[in-house]
């Protein structure tokens, strides 16, 4: 099966521009989660969806929103987008049934860099 | 805030030798899972140990889990330079489906 694909790879941005990310996950796998890793506070959880639904929420801003759609492919959108976003942003599919969290495989990342 | 903390931050050794890796967590999780990010790879997947389990074999992989710890380690045996790369401890806690990372240990393996 092919991975986890995430375009784009590199993004570069200014200050209140936006930006949006997609992700297009395992062949099969219903649930979506995005994460943003950064030198100083690694890896943090942004987000989930599951069948196009949003399961869980990390403590970031408004700002920070995302979607599912039906076959899966998920997209994540940063709005005013400021200094401190820049980052890697990963995204990790999933089967996401049942009731335990199960293994999660992570795309590549989009590098993110706001000027 | 971070759930794990790896231990050591860094590690260098020689290949051939073992690396030990420790990660400490903060609430009671579900299961608790290692991986491992290189730049060639990205981050992948090595092992998940279940809280009603107590040790994990993968390959040359060796997880060890204390509840009442509320720690885990990582041992590679016989390391490559290959293994070189950032480990990172991940938990679920709870009914939640958020994956709670620890900030890594860098592991440098020498020729």
């Amino acid at each position: 099966k092919a991975g986890v694909t995430q375009t784009p790879r590199y993004l570069i941005k200014t200050r209140g521009q936006q930006v949006t990310l997609s992700c297009s996950p395992i062949s099969g796998h219903r649930s979506v989660s995005w994460y943003q890793q950064t030198p100083g506070q690694g890896l943090q959880f942004l987000f989930e969806y599951f069948s196009e639904t949003q399961r869980n929420k990390g403590n970031f801003p408004g700002r920070f929103s995302g979607r599912q759609f039906s076959n899966s492919r998920s997209e994540m959108n940063v709005s005013t987008l400021e200094l401190g976003d820049s980052a890697l942003y990963l995204c990790a599919s999933s089967l996401g049934a049942g009731g335990l969290p199960d293994t999660q495989y992570f795309g590549p990342g989009t590098r993110l860099t706001v000027l | 805030s971070q759930q794990g903390e790896e231990d050591p931050q860094a590690l260098s050794i020689q290949e051939g030798e073992n690396a030990t890796m420790n990660c400490s967590y903060k609430t009671s999780i579900n299961n608790l899972q290692w991986y491992r990010q290189n730049s060639g790879r990205g981050l992948v997947h090595l092992i998940l140990i279940r809280s009603n389990e107590r040790e994990k074999h993968s390959g040359r992989l060796r997880v060890t889990l204390d509840t009442s710890k509320k720690s885990s380690s990582l041992l590679i045996t016989a390391s490559r330079a290959a293994d070189t790369a950032s480990y990172f401890c991940a938990t679920y806690a709870g009914n939640n489906r958020k994956l709670i990372w620890g900030l890594g240990t860098s592991l440098a393996v020498n020729p």
